[in-house]
């Protein structure tokens, strides 16, 4: 299906280290997004990588994108107490852009 | 420049009682999308509205019904609560380029419970 899966579903680490989250799908797509959600709030987009790109750079955020595993990974750098949150990612393909996302990675990071 | 607004923030109704929910999408943006997440879960999409028309539908029953007017605001209706309804409704809007998927706004949402 388009659903996203991330992987782990949670992560706890301390400040200033590094947390990486997977994701996995199983068809084609257009493009990637990742998705940041504080404590059951609205949805933040981190970014969007196309299906024709393979690395992309956002401040502390990295994210590849590997269309022949169809999988993706988010790297945030030096994480602060303030990345805390749950990552969501969310491939998108066909005409609309209709997101479907999975369960998503808990990150905690502790001071 | 306004974000995605949404209201209520907060509702709290029985079963079988019904509920409108509505959303501001953020300016310059025509097209509106729903999505329902339950705790602890993802976002499921519910359906998408485009010039007015339903254009894309989630695995939801005919009891989630919405509407999008002129000025691109839009109501998400559910009729005859459930408690397994209970959850936050986001809604989410941008300005698509067909084929190639766009970035999505998405307002606070509103938290229902169902009792």
């Amino acid at each position: 299906s388009q659903q996203g899966e991330e992987d782990p579903q949670a992560l706890s680490i301390q400040e200033g280290e590094n947390a990486t989250m997977n994701c996995s799908y199983k068809t084609s797509i257009n493009n990637l997004q990742w998705y940041r959600q504080n404590s059951g709030r609205g949805l933040v987009h981190l970014i969007l990588i196309r299906s024709n790109e393979r690395e992309k750079h956002s401040g502390r955020l990295r994210v590849t994108l590997d269309t022949s595993k169809k999988s993706s990974s988010l790297l945030i750098t030096a994480s602060r107490a303030a990345d805390t949150a749950s990552y969501f990612c969310a491939p998108t393909a066909g005409g609309y852009n209709k997101l479907i996302f999975g369960a998503g990675t808990r990150l905690a990071v502790h001071p | 420049d306004a974000g995605v607004t949404q209201s209520p923030t907060h509702l709290i109704k029985t079963r079988g009682q019904q509920v409108t929910l509505r959303c501001s999408p953020k300016s310059g943006h025509d097209t509106v999308s729903w999505y329902q997440q339950a705790l602890g879960q993802g976002p499921q999409f519910i359906f998408q509205y485009y010039e007015e028309e339903e254009r894309q539908r989630g695995n939801f029953p005919d009891r989630f019904s919405g509407h999008q007017f002129p000025n691109y605001s839009s109501e998400l209706n559910v009729n005859a609560l459930l408690l397994g309804d209970s959850a936050l409704y986001l809604c989410a809007s941008s300005w698509p380029r067909r084929g190639l998927g766009e970035t999505q706004y998405f307002g606070p949402g509103t938290r229902l419970l169902v009792l």
